[in-house]
Parts: structure tokens; C-alpha cells; sequence
């Protein structure tokens, strides 16, 4: 079976700094795809970077960058240069890609709070 | 603009009585999910589906039902046998056409409370 897990619950960071939170994941899959969303208080989620078990290099979005270690099953979060806006909760999930229609299972999320 | 409604956003059940969330999307999706979400907990998935009357349960499914008559549509009742149903609800769709990477599309979420 999949699991995620997000061992911080909480975050501090002032704005303008860099923050990684940490997802590592277990799964038997050789397939599969890693995704990071952020929740605000409005409830809304909003996909943030995605990255293929099989792709080579991090992906980056933005001001995201996903560092990926396979070997480790680890799929950290890093923002570069936080803003007051970033401040929510971010969630890690996984789904397996060998199948069409699997669903995607969650971590319990880590909530991010930005300072001035 | 393409997207997914839920509907009501807030709503507000009696101990003992069925509600039914609503969840439709006009993305042509194939896959819909349902998540519940809990303070400390994440999203649990409830049910899901792939195509249309067909359906799978997910991890959390007691309780609950679901119909998956028309693509668009994917509704999920909360019956009266589901004992702690006060939570936020979380509709999402996918492409899903073989192996993807596209994530979902969620909607804004219902907020059942129980009275």
C-alpha cells in the first residue's frame, strides 16, 4: 500500500527566505507521480509541481523546485523567497501511474506561516 | 470557463437524516474522486469512480453512497449511518487516459455540520 508522510506539522519562515518541507512516501510502485498542492483558508487546493518517478531532473515551477530522492523516497517542497501569501497548508500525495484512474492518497499536510 | 461546482459550500444536518453533496464538472473528465478532510488528517479518499456506473470505495467509504449516472455529475450522500460526518468534503476530477501526470481538478469544498 502507498502512504505519504509529512512529519512537520507546522512551518515558520519570514519573507524572503527559502523553506523546504518534507514529504517522504513508501510504495512498491515503479511507476508513479509525486504532486505538492497548497490549501489557503478559503479551503480551495491548488496544484502546485508534479514529478514523475522516472524523470531525471527536479521539476521547477516557479519559485518551487521539488527536490527528489528516489533512492531516499523523498519528495521535499522548497519555496524560494516566501511571501506572505504562501502562507497555508501544503499537501504531498502520490498516485500510481500504472493504472489509469487510481486515485491519489495524501499526506496530513504541513501549514506554512509566513512572517514580515 | 471549465471547472468543478460543489454545492451548497456550507450546509447543516440533524442527527439521523441523509444529505447529499453535490458535485458536477463541465472538464469532460472520465475520473471523480470524493475526499473528506479533518483538522490534523489530511484528505481521505471516500469513493471514486473512473467512468460512468461504476464506482470503487476508498478508505473511508462507510457511510457513505454515491451514483455515477451521467459523466458530469458524481454525488455523494451522507446516510445516517455515517456517526461523525461534520468535516470538509472535497470533490475532484482527472483526465486519466492511461498513464498522466496531470493532478486533479478540485472543487471549493462543502463544510457539513452536524446540529
Amino acid at each position: 500500500a502507498q502512504k505519504i508522510t509529512q512529519t512537520q506539522p507546522g512551518m515558520f519562515v519570514q519573507e524572503k527566505e527559502a523553506v523546504t518541507l518534507d514529504c517522504t512516501y513508501d510504495t512498491s510502485d515503479q511507476s508513479y507521480g509525486l504532486f505538492w498542492y497548497k490549501q489557503p483558508s478559503s479551503g480551495e487546493m491548488i496544484f502546485l509541481i508534479y514529478q514523475g518517478s522516472y524523470d531525471e531532473q527536479n521539476a521547477t515551477e516557479g519559485r518551487y523546485s521539488l527536490n527528489f530522492q528516489k533512492a531516499r523516497k523523498s519528495a521535499n517542497l522548497v519555496i524560494s523567497a516566501s511571501q506572505l501569501g504562501d502562507s497555508a497548508m501544503y499537501f504531498c500525495a502520490m498516485r500510481d501511474l500504472n493504472q489509469a484512474g487510481t486515485a491519489l492518497i495524501f499526506g496530513k499536510g504541513t501549514t506554512l506561516s509566513v512572517s514580515s | 470557463d471549465g471547472g468543478i461546482t460543489q454545492s451548497p459550500k456550507y450546509l447543516f444536518r440533524k442527527e439521523g437524516q441523509n444529505v447529499t453533496l453535490s458535485c458536477e464538472q463541465n472538464l469532460n473528465h472520465d475520473a471523480m474522486y470524493w475526499y473528506r478532510q479533518d483538522p490534523g488528517q489530511g484528505l481521505r479518499l471516500i469513493y471514486y469512480s473512473q467512468i460512468v456506473n461504476d464506482f470503487q470505495k476508498g478508505d473511508i467509504a462507510e457511510g457513505y453512497s454515491v451514483s455515477r449516472e451521467k459523466k458530469e455529475s458524481f454525488p455523494l450522500t451522507v446516510t445516517s449511518a455515517q456517526k461523525n460526518p461534520t468535516a470538509f468534503y472535497l470533490c475532484a476530477s482527472s483526465i486519466d487516459r492511461g498513464i498522466t501526470n496531470y493532478g486533479y481538478t478540485f472543487g471549493s469544498g462543502t463544510r457539513l455540520t452536524v446540529v
